[in-house]
């Protein structure tokens, strides 16, 4: 399973747009690019995935450059509520091909008034 | 979606003891999954626990110290063994998501069990 690098932390204010970006160099070519949301004393909670090009939900975007070397979870208009540990996952997870999901260190977003 | 719940959310434990954890689901799930979260750290699977055999333990962990039950679809315990400080932790159990017989790529989270050993 390929390896993520991802920012610490990052701090924002409300109603800006927020990019968190991951880089897996070692992708490989049936690996997916899944983002986890973690608020404190809760599980994780699937955002978004995605294999190439860009990807949206109504909670965020995901943007991946052909080479898929890098990924940017983007979250439009931040509020307080968005506070949480972003974890960035990279994997084959088509269809049970494997379920295990191996976390880096994540991304702390602190949002301000 | 599946709805989990973990039983107990939080104890504390004297070095030596023993505490089960229980994660039941909503549904009828073939994977569930054992995580640990130290403090201020990342999510460490533990182990993947199938229904109708024994579970499998990711390097660094031990069924000794980490027994896991698994016995229907819809429910599995982790048992942390001989506690000692450093096993303060939270313990979050997961399940993957299908539609019929395709797994989906994402899995729900229990809300997890903050165990503290004095």
């Amino acid at each position: 399973l390929a390896k993520t690098t991802q920012p610490i932390s990052m701090d924002s204010y409300e109603g800006q747009e927020v990019n968190i970006t991951c880089s897996h160099n070692n992708i490989a070519t049936n690996d997916y690019i899944t983002w986890y949301q973690q608020f404190p004393s809760q599980g994780p909670r699937f955002i978004i995935q995605g294999y190439k090009t860009k990807v949206t939900n109504e909670v965020a975007s995901l943007f991946i450059p052909a080479d898929r070397k890098s990924s940017t979870l983007s979250l439009p208009r931040v509020s307080l509520s968005d506070t949480a540990v972003y974890y960035c996952l990279v994997g084959d997870y088509r269809g049970g091909a494997t379920n295990k999901l191996i976390f880096g260190t994540g991304t702390l977003l602190a949002v301000q008034p | 979606s599946a709805v989990i719940s973990q039983k107990p959310s939080r104890d504390i434990c004297q070095r030596g003891t023993s505490l089960t954890i229980q994660c039941q689901v909503d549904s009828q799930v073939t994977m569930m999954f054992w995580y640990r979260q130290q403090p201020g750290q990342s999510l460490t699977l533990i182990a993947t626990a199938n229904q109708g055999s024994e579970a499998t333990y990711e390097s660094g962990f031990v069924i000794d110290k980490f027994p896991i039950s698994r016995p229907n679809l819809t429910f599995s315990t982790l048992t942390v063994s001989n506690l000692s400080p450093e096993d303060s932790s939270i313990y979050l159990c997961s399940v993957e998501d299908r539609e019929g017989d395709r797994v989906r790529n994402e899995q729900f989270f229990g809300p997890g069990t903050r165990l503290t050993v004095l």
